[in-house]
């Protein structure tokens, strides 16, 4: 059963338009949530995270947005470059930090065009 | 910053081979994670670790092994590879905000 759920598996967006990506968890035990991003031939790197007690938090481009009645997070880029292609997983976990392992969505792969 | 190294970038090995992949760390983590990525299926956890000589089973932990000799040092043992596990695997080690990964191995088995 998937908890971490990321059901478009493919956006394309317009360079300088808004790429939203989105992410919905069925465990309401999840407390924390995170956002990485994959290139082809590398390994997953952070983008940005998300505390339970917060519905939004921001780090220039992007923002990650939580309602966690809906149990549901969307990760906001703004404008979108073509350097933002790329695959996007989203996390979750029971707790902040390294005891908690992290959950992983089966990613959206974002395709930003010139 | 954390650095998060895989011996092999990539590799190609026959079916029934036994097959290593190393991972090495180097900010003295306790906690260790092996994961494979598929096209489709995102990442899937297959062992991790909480420290020296601690292991613990995954998601799909079937046809795989680790080892955890010293705190540094994660590694994934194939025993006898198979086909179905070409793909591409990451190593990562657990550090806030969230992990850190390795660039990853590509394996494929012949």
């Amino acid at each position: 059963d998937q908890q971490v759920k990321q059901n478009s598996p493919s956006l394309s967006v317009q360079e300088g338009r808004i790429s939203i990506l989105n992410c919905d968890y069925t465990n309401s035990m999840f407390d924390y949530f995170l956002w990485y991003k994959k290139y082809p031939a590398e390994g997953p790197t952070f983008l940005i995270s998300i505390s339970s007690i917060k519905d939004k938090n921001e780090d220039g481009r992007f923002t990650v947005f939580l309602n966690k009645s809906a149990k549901h997070l969307s990760l906001h880029i703004v404008p979108s470059q073509p350097g933002d292609s790329a695959v996007y997983f989203c996390a979750a976990s029971k707790s902040r930090g390294s005891q908690g392992n992290l959950i992983f969505g089966k990613g959206t792969k974002l395709s930003v065009k010139p | 910053d954390v650095k998060v190294t895989q011996s092999s970038r990539y590799l190609v090995k026959r079916t029934g081979e036994k097959v290593f992949l190393e991972c090495v760390q180097d900010m003295d983590h306790e906690n260790m994670f092996w994961y494979r990525q598929d096209p489709g299926l995102g990442l899937r956890l297959i062992y991790f670790s909480y420290d020296v000589k601690m292991k613990e089973k995954g998601d799909i932990p079937e046809g795989y092994s680790v080892s955890r000799e010293k705190k540094e040092r994660f590694s994934l043992i194939l025993e006898s590879a198979s086909t179905n596990q070409t793909s591409m695997y990451l190593c990562a080690s657990s550090s806030l905000p969230g992990y850190t990964f390795g660039s990853g191995t590509r394996l494929t088995v012949v």
